[in-house]
């Protein structure tokens, strides 16, 4: 059973234009939640985390936002940066121990 | 400083044979968690480990088992190799375990292919 689902696979977005990147969730007992990149043969890498007692958390670039009544969050990227072209997962979990992931968006951001 | 290193990068094995995937965590770090990733898929939790005790285990056949060092270095051993294991394993580690105990920090996988 797939507890958190990403259900858009791919995603364009112009430079400078914003990426709204979304994930939904089932567990009502899903309580923290993060945001991972990934490039080709790498690993994933962090990008930001909300906890269920804060709506929203910014870093820089990037903003998520949690819905805990619709068991949805998305992750805002403005501006979008060719850079930022990559997979993203989003990911959920009980108290930050075992997590839970999504099947991931590809991101192209076009120059 | 370092991350999480993970060895072999990449390998292949034959069906009914067995492998063993190695991780160094972060230093300081004293909890690792091991996922795999199927192509087109997100990763899947396999088991974490604290201090040196396994302290999750996901929904994986026996075949899978693993243990951390006093280093707090891990081993994921899987047994009798289906054709369905051939995925990314990856390795992740953190400072702690429990509550929200962080981001998990991900070492590059290592690819193994069953044939």
């Amino acid at each position: 059973d797939q507890q958190v689902k990403q259900n858009s696979p791919s995603l364009s977005v112009q430079e400078g234009r914003i990426s709204i990147l979304n994930c939904d969730y089932t567990n009502s007992m899903f309580d923290y939640f993060l945001w991972y990149k990934k490039y080709p043969a790498e690993g994933p890498t962090f990008l930001i985390s909300i906890s269920s007692i804060k709506d929203k958390n910014e870093d820089g670039r990037f903003t998520v936002f949690l819905n805990k009544s619709a068991k949805h969050l998305s992750l805002h990227i403005v501006p979008s940066q060719p850079g930022d072209s990559a997979v993203y997962f989003c990911a959920a979990s009980v108290t930050g121990n075992q997590f839970y992931f999504g099947t991931g968006t590809s991101l192209t951001v076009i120059p | 400083d370092a991350g999480v290193t993970q060895s072999p990068t990449h390998l292949i094995k034959t069906r009914g044979q067995q492998v063993t995937l190695r991780c160094s965590p972060i230093s300081g770090h004293k909890s690792v968690s091991w996922y795999q990733q199927v192509l087109g898929q997100g990763p899947q939790f396999i088991f974490q480990y604290y201090e040196k005790e396994e302290r999750g285990r996901g929904n994986f056949p026996d075949r899978f088992s693993a243990r951390q060092f006093p280093n707090y270095s891990s081993e994921l051993n899987v047994n009798a190799l289906l054709l369905g294991d051939s995925a990314l394993y990856l390795c992740a580690s953190s400072l702690t375990a429990g509550a929200y105990s962080g981001e998990l920090f991900f070492g590059e996988g290592s690819r193994l292919t069953v044939l």
